[in-house]
């Protein structure tokens, strides 16, 4: 069975500072991972996959994250956060089942709060 | 492309009452899931067919939750009788395999 965790509920960092939204996973099997936003009253956005290739991957809004095999982790991250990146961010990972579509499973998502 | 489209957009019902949301995934996706939402529970997933085919109902709470994709341009989702603990955000997402899914915007639900 695959599964995602996100240690952290919430993440607070102050506007202009780097952010990092930790991941790890666990599935039989190369991952394909993805990383989600969402805003209030909203569905969730698509922000950045990694299938395969170059292990830092980036993203929408200027969000990237780093696919670690070793650690079996996909951490987020942004250089310089803003206010408006403030959101609830969830990780999913997916394998690939081809007589049956893909499935992804979530994380339990963590709310980034960015002051200003 | 308008993206994934969910009706209505707010649902308010009473107690036993009969609810229908619906889902329209996005042309030449192959998967459509069903999430829902709530403060306590997170996102969970109810259903979800391959090819207009159930490959996953585990998720679905009891017997009074139901799911039909006649066509691959459309999906129901039911809940007969209606309790005010099903009160949640329904989201429906379609995929087209490594793509990741795209999400509607949600149906949000009470039920009084």
């Amino acid at each position: 069975a695959q599964s995602v965790a996100q240690p952290e509920d919430q993440v607070n960092v102050a506007e202009g500072n780097p952010l990092t939204v930790k991941c790890t996973y666990s599935v039989s099997g190369n991952p394909y991972l993805f990383w989600y936003v969402q805003y209030p009253n909203r569905g969730l956005q698509f922000l950045l996959k990694y299938i395969t290739g170059d292990n830092l991957v980036k993203g929408s809004y200027g969000f990237e994250a780093e696919f670690n095999k070793s650690q079996t982790s996909f951490h987020l991250k942004k250089p310089s956060a803003l206010v408006s990146d403030s959101a609830l961010y969830f990780c999913a990972v997916s394998v690939l089942l081809k007589s049956s579509g893909d499935k992804l499973t979530f994380g339990t998502g963590t709310r980034l709060a960015v002051r200003p | 492309d308008a993206g994934v489209i969910q009706s209505p957009r707010h649902e308010v019902t009473e107690m036993g009452q009969e609810v229908t949301l619906r889902c329209k995934p996005i042309s030449g996706h192959n998967s459509l899931f069903w999430y829902r939402q709530t403060m306590m529970r997170g996102l969970e997933l109810l259903i979800y067919f391959n090819n207009n085919v159930p490959i996953d109902d585990s998720g679905m709470p009891e017997d009074r939750f139901s799911a039909k994709m006649p066509n691959a341009s459309f999906s129901t989702l039911k809940i007969q009788p209606s309790e005010p603990r099903d009160s949640a955000v329904y989201f429906c997402a379609s995929s087209g395999d490594l793509y990741g899914y795209t999400f509607g915007s949600g149906t949000r639900l009470t039920v009084v």
